[in-house]
């Protein structure tokens, strides 16, 4: 049973291009978060999916961040006219729809925009 | 969005030393407090979940207990070895089910 697969690992984009992030949850996971992590802090909250709908994006900023997790396929996380700001590492996470279900992590994506 | 804190932020102790970090959480909406494990350049791992006041849960020489009431959980490690070095993170569960993360305690453990 294959983990939670998140790629790229790394993504380098310049100033003003788009960063699109894939994460395919482990098999029967329903529910996929997303997180970014900045230099010196933890893990910020961003977006929670569950599949064909967005449960909770008070995380995710306003503009040029927009998430989905279709029918089929991965979930995406998608950064439009990233800025160096956005760099950080992105962490999605799966879990089952049961109580008490915890979390599997992916190995994250390491975004630098230059 | 909740706030969830964890101290100290970083410790250091020798082999063999038995420690404790906290974290603490807001009791709105909370469900469950999580523990995860977490090696560098590893993916974050989880170690308990917990819901009811007054759990306690135990694995190997890492166990937690979780008070509700005054919204706290502490995580013990008794007889720390170099493998424990990693990054300690907790999470608050809400009714919600979205999880909340704190900033961590990183642990080093001297041989």
């Amino acid at each position: 049973n294959a983990g939670v697969m998140q790629n790229p690992r790394h993504l380098v984009r310049r100033r003003g291009q788009e960063a699109r992030l894939r994460c395919s949850p482990m098999k029967g996971h329903s529910h996929v978060y997303w997180y970014r992590q900045l230099p010196e802090e933890g893990l910020k909250f961003m977006v929670y999916l569950q599949k064909e709908n967005i449960i909770d994006e008070s995380g995710m900023p306003k503009e040029r961040f927009s998430a989905e997790f279709p029918k089929e396929g991965p979930s995406i996380l998608r950064i439009q006219q990233v800025v160096r700001g956005d760099s950080a590492a992105y962490f999605c996470a799966s879990s089952r729809t049961e109580p008490n279900e915890k979390l599997f992590f992916g190995s994250g994506t390491q975004l630098s925009v230059l | 969005i909740l706030n969830v804190e964890q101290s100290p932020q970083s410790l250091h102790v020798q082999e063999g030393d038995s420690t404790n970090f906290t974290c603490s959480f807001p009791s709105s909406n909370f469900y469950a407090l999580h523990w995860y494990r977490w090696e560098t350049a590893k993916s974050p791992e989880a170690l308990f979940v917990m819901t009811l006041n007054g759990d306690e849960k135990k694995k190997g020489r890492i166990s937690a207990t979780l008070n509700t009431k005054e919204g706290y959980s502490y995580l013990y490690i008794k007889g720390s070895q170099p493998e424990d070095s990693a990054t300690y993170l907790c999470a608050s569960q809400s009714t919600g089910n979205q999880f909340y993360f704190g900033t961590g305690t990183s642990l080093t453990v001297i041989p």
